[in-house]
């Protein structure tokens, strides 16, 4: 079946720095949707990022990802972490859209420290 | 107003008891979701609505129900809850977009 992997479960940067979470993807369909949700403490997970065209970067509040199907790929980037970025972050495939099935990775929470 | 509510927020139940979980939208969405979530683990989607029609995973088919008795409404329910239920239980909505409306979550404990 299809599934999400996120390599990282900890990410900790200091401010300033550059981010990139990792994100691979497999899936018999081939146009898949590819989300990054972002999901601070006691709250609950909210969109980030969306994506379903190939090769197009796709960016939101600082944030960017390019969906590659060649790779399988949609690393979450940033070039410069604040504070505020700390979180949980959760890549999720939707492979087949008529279906209606998202499925996640399993997280990487990324820490920023002064 | 791109709200879902959840509740009970907190919930403690016994071995072997049932229990029942409660969603609303008012967004008119068509399709609802359950996910369980648990420390450490990746959201694993339990069950979804589309429209009326009830899809559950293969390998929770048998361990929850749920109903959906308008359009607004989504329910879990937990027939004899075992030690393993023990997560957080995420109920999300979404439109044709494919964007996933997350509630604050129900976290259950089972003692």
């Amino acid at each position: 079946g299809d599934s999400v992997t996120q390599t990282e479960g900890l990410v900790t940067l200091t401010e300033g720095l550059p981010v990139m979470l990792n994100c691979t993807y497999q899936t018999i369909y081939s146009n898949p949707f590819l989300f990054w949700y972002v999901q601070h403490l006691n709250e609950s997970p909210r969109l980030l990022l969306k994506s379903f065209t190939d090769n197009k970067r796709t960016e939101h509040q600082g944030f960017h990802a390019t969906l590659h199907k060649s790779s399988s790929s949609f690393h979450l980037q940033k070039s410069s972490a604040q504070l505020s970025d700390s979180a949980l972050y959760y890549c999720a495939l939707n492979g087949n859209y008529n279906q209606g099935k998202l499925i996640f990775g399993q997280g990487t929470k990324l820490s920023i420290k002064p | 107003d791109t709200t879902v509510k959840q509740n009970p927020r907190y919930k403690l139940a016994r071995v072997g008891k049932p229990v029942n979980l409660i969603c609303s939208q008012t967004m008119n969405h068509d399709t609802m979701y359950w996910y369980q979530k648990k420390p450490n683990q990746a959201p694993k989607l339990l069950l979804f609505y589309y429209d009326k029609i009830l899809n559950r995973e293969a390998d929770t088919f048998e361990k929850f129900q749920s109903s959906r008795p308008n359009n607004s409404f989504c329910s879990l329910y937990i027939g004899s809850a075992g030690l393993e239920y023990s997560a957080m239980y995420l109920c999300a909505s979404s439109s044709y977009t494919g964007q996933l409306y997350f509630g604050e979550g129900s976290k259950l404990t089972v003692l």
